[in-house]
């Protein structure tokens, strides 16, 4: 089983600021990384993700992560937010068990928001 | 279309009532999801399809609920005997089962209200 904590419920921040939302996740097994994006009354939408290979991954929307095994953690930055990215953030984790279903557990969310 | 296609976005209903929600896949997809969205909360998983199989229903919080895919595509959530404590946004996801990834692909949710 897996689990996932974000440790900040909300981030204000001010535009062109830089920002990093937190992500520790607890697992048995090797895992998958995911950070979503949900604006209001939308859908969750992939921002990034970390398989394998080189522990800092970009995404969209000028988004980066770092994978760190021993800290557990998977950290979203962005070196500049725009007020576009008001919205809510979501870290998730899957198993790597091949045929196991792949299935996502979530963290509690962090809601970003960008001021003026 | 080539997103998940989820429908009713919005249901009103009275404790009570029964309740059917819709997903459409996106095509090609054989994995399935139904996933449940709480206020101010994560997104809680309810159960899983690959093909018309239910393959993990492990979230599923009591006997009222039950997810059905008859043909391996479409798939729909019924809730019988709703309570308020039912409201919730129903997220349904998809995946292509051949990339091993867990990547998900989300629709727009439906959005139930239990009066």
């Amino acid at each position: 089983a897996q689990s996932v904590t974000q440790l900040d419920s909300q981030v204000p921040v001010f535009e062109e600021a830089p920002v990093e939302l937190r992500c520790n996740y607890s697992s048995s097994v090797s895992v998958y990384l995911f950070w979503y994006v949900q604006y209001p009354n939308q859908g969750l939408q992939l921002l990034l993700k970390y398989l394998s290979g080189s522990t800092l991954v970009k995404g969209i929307n000028g988004f980066e992560a770092e994978f760190n095994k021993s800290q557990t953690s998977f950290h979203l930055r962005k070196p500049s937010v725009h007020i576009s990215d008001t919205a809510e953030y979501f870290c998730a984790v899957s198993d790597r068990i091949a045929g196991g279903g792949n299935k996502l557990t979530f963290g509690t969310g962090t809601q970003l928001k960008v001021e003026l | 279309g080539a997103g998940v296609s989820q429908t009713p976005s919005n249901k009103v209903t009275e404790k009570g009532k029964y309740v059917e929600l819709r997903c459409d896949p996106i095509s090609g997809h054989t994995a399935l999801y139904w996933y449940r969205q709480s206020l101010g909360q994560g997104p809680e998983f309810l159960i899983y399809f690959q093909g018309t199989g239910a393959a993990d229903d492990s979230g599923l919080p009591n006997d009222r609920f039950f997810a059905v895919r008859p043909e391996g595509s479409v798939s729909t959530l019924k809730i019988q005997r709703t309570e308020r404590g039912d409201s919730a946004v129903y997220l349904c996801a998809s995946r292509d089962w051949r990339l091993n990834t867990g990547e998900l692909f989300f629709g727009e949710g439906s959005r139930l209200t239990v009066l």
